[in-house]
């Protein structure tokens, strides 16, 4: 099974700032199949990103993914205020499909 | 307008069971693989079970495997999991969840319900 840890744990900014979420997973993501999900409080999550670096239907251009292999990184240009929540990763590349355990992004 | 919504989750006490179903509409659901994921309060994300598109294959968390049981009826749009001995560990949110793309099984998430709370407790 792959674990992703993710880091920060929390990452308190301001509004504007450029925020960069990691996803480092414990062995290599086949094909790069690495997906970042958005989740606000008492919501389901958001599909953001899929093969590491595609956005999905819908997404700002903001929100951008890079990354390969073992690493990844969620960038968010210019933090608005309704992208203050907890971003998830999930590689879907291995039998099980997991998520690392969050990065909550919270106002400073 | 693409929806999935879950119901069935309850209250229930250890090594009982329950039922849950996840009623899609908006999209050919007989074209994607669908899954249930499930999230313990305060906790992440946990994948639970994936069923193919037309039912042939399943595939189970650990945690669950022996004890949950995924299914889909096409003609009813409905996707199911039914859980048994359930166990304290298994409190959580449950959401399904859609495949991006069609006829895949192991994808990308693009469409969630808005998940059941199942909270199992003496």
């Amino acid at each position: 099974e792959i674990v992703l840890t993710q880091s920060p744990g929390t990452l308190s900014l301001s509004l504007g700032e450029r925020a960069t979420l990691s996803c480092r997973a414990s062995q290599s993501v086949s094909d790069s199949y690495l997906a970042w999900y958005q989740q606000k409080s008492g919501q389901a999550p958001r599909l953001l990103i899929y093969g590491a670096s595609s956005r999905a239907t819908g997404i700002p251009d903001r929100f951008s993914g890079s990354g390969s292999g073992t690493d990844f990184t969620l960038t968010i240009s210019r933090l608005e205020p309704e992208d203050f929540a907890v971003y998830h990763c999930q590689q879907y590349g291995s039998s099980p499909q997991t998520f690392g355990q969050g990065t909550k992004v919270e106002i400073k | 307008q693409v929806q999935l919504v879950e119901s069935g989750g309850g209250v229930v006490q250890p090594g009982r069971s329950l039922r849950l179903s996840c009623a899609a509409s908006g999209f050919t659901f007989s074209s994607y693989g669908m899954h249930w994921v499930r999230q313990a309060p305060g906790k992440g994300l946990e994948w639970v079970a994936v069923i193919s598109y037309d039912g042939s294959n399943k595939y189970y968390a650990d945690s669950v495997k022996g004890r949950f049981t995924i299914s889909r009826d096409n003609s009813k749009n409905t996707l199911y999991l039914q859980m048994n001995s359930l166990r304290a560990e298994d409190t959580a949110v449950y959401y399904c969840a859609k495949d991006q793309r069609w006829l895949q099984l192991w994808d990308a998430f693009d469409i969630w319900g808005q998940g059941t709370m199942v909270t199992v407790s003496s």
